[in-house]
């Protein structure tokens, strides 16, 4: 069965700093890796996804993760934290027969000016 | 291109009633799928729906049924509502070729019981 463990509910940077949201995930078979990102009030967006090949994966608004497949991590980062960049981060692998998500319960990033 | 769509956007009902939520899928888009989302929680997989058949399905009770139409649009319905049913459902629809299968969300269905 696949599972994803999403460390830290809650994380706080300063406008500017670096992002550092955590993933571990559990598959076995190779994964299909994702992160979406939720604002208040709406539905899921995709940020990136890692299929196969180049393992650094870059997605929208300069965020990019890199999936590790001897740690079982897939961790997102972004350089340089924006305002607008507060919002949940869910990561997800698919899997299974309908190649449906299981998320991760969810990062909550909070940008403090 | 048009997006997932749901309908209606929030709702309240009771206990032991019934509910029915609408999902028009993105354009060209043939899979629709169904999450539960209860508040603080990531997403749940309740099941999915290809070429009108339920295709795969999580650890979800029989009350939670669905369809899906010839034109791909679908519909989740939950008999005899329970306190924990409250949260936001997700639909999402992707092209079902291809082995990514990205899924696109729509901005769900908040169901209150009470």
């Amino acid at each position: 069965a696949q599972s994803v463990t999403q460390l830290g509910s809650h994380v706080s940077v300063s406008e500017g700093a670096l992002v550092l949201l955590r993933c571990n995930y559990s598959s076995s078979v190779p994964p299909y890796l994702f992160w979406y990102v939720q604002y208040p009030n709406q539905g899921l967006q995709l940020l990136l996804k890692y299929t196969t090949g180049a393992t650094l994966v870059k997605g929208i608004n300069g965020f990019e993760a890199e999936f590790k497949k001897s740690e079982t991590s897939f961790h997102l980062t972004k350089p340089s934290a924006h305002m607008s960049d507060a919002a949940e981060y869910f990561c997800a692998v698919m899997a299974g027969s309908a190649r449906q998500l299981t998320f991760g319960s969810g990062t909550q990033l909070t940008v403090l000016p | 291109e048009t997006g997932v769509t749901q309908s209606p956007t929030h709702l309240i009902k009771t206990r032991g009633q019934q509910v029915t939520l609408r999902c028009s899928s993105q354009s060209g888009h043939n899979t629709v799928s169904w999450y539960q989302q209860a508040l603080g929680q990531g997403p749940q997989f309740i099941f999915q729906y290809y070429r009108e058949e339920e295709n795969g399905r999580g650890n979800f009770p029989p009350r939670f049924s669905g369809l899906q139409f010839p034109n791909y649009s679908s519909e989740l319905n939950v008999n005899a509502l329970e306190l924990d049913d409250s949260a936001l459902y997700l639909c999402a629809s992707r092209s079902f070729a291809g082995n990514t299968g990205e899924l696109f969300f729509g901005e769900g269905s908040r169901l209150t019981v009470l």
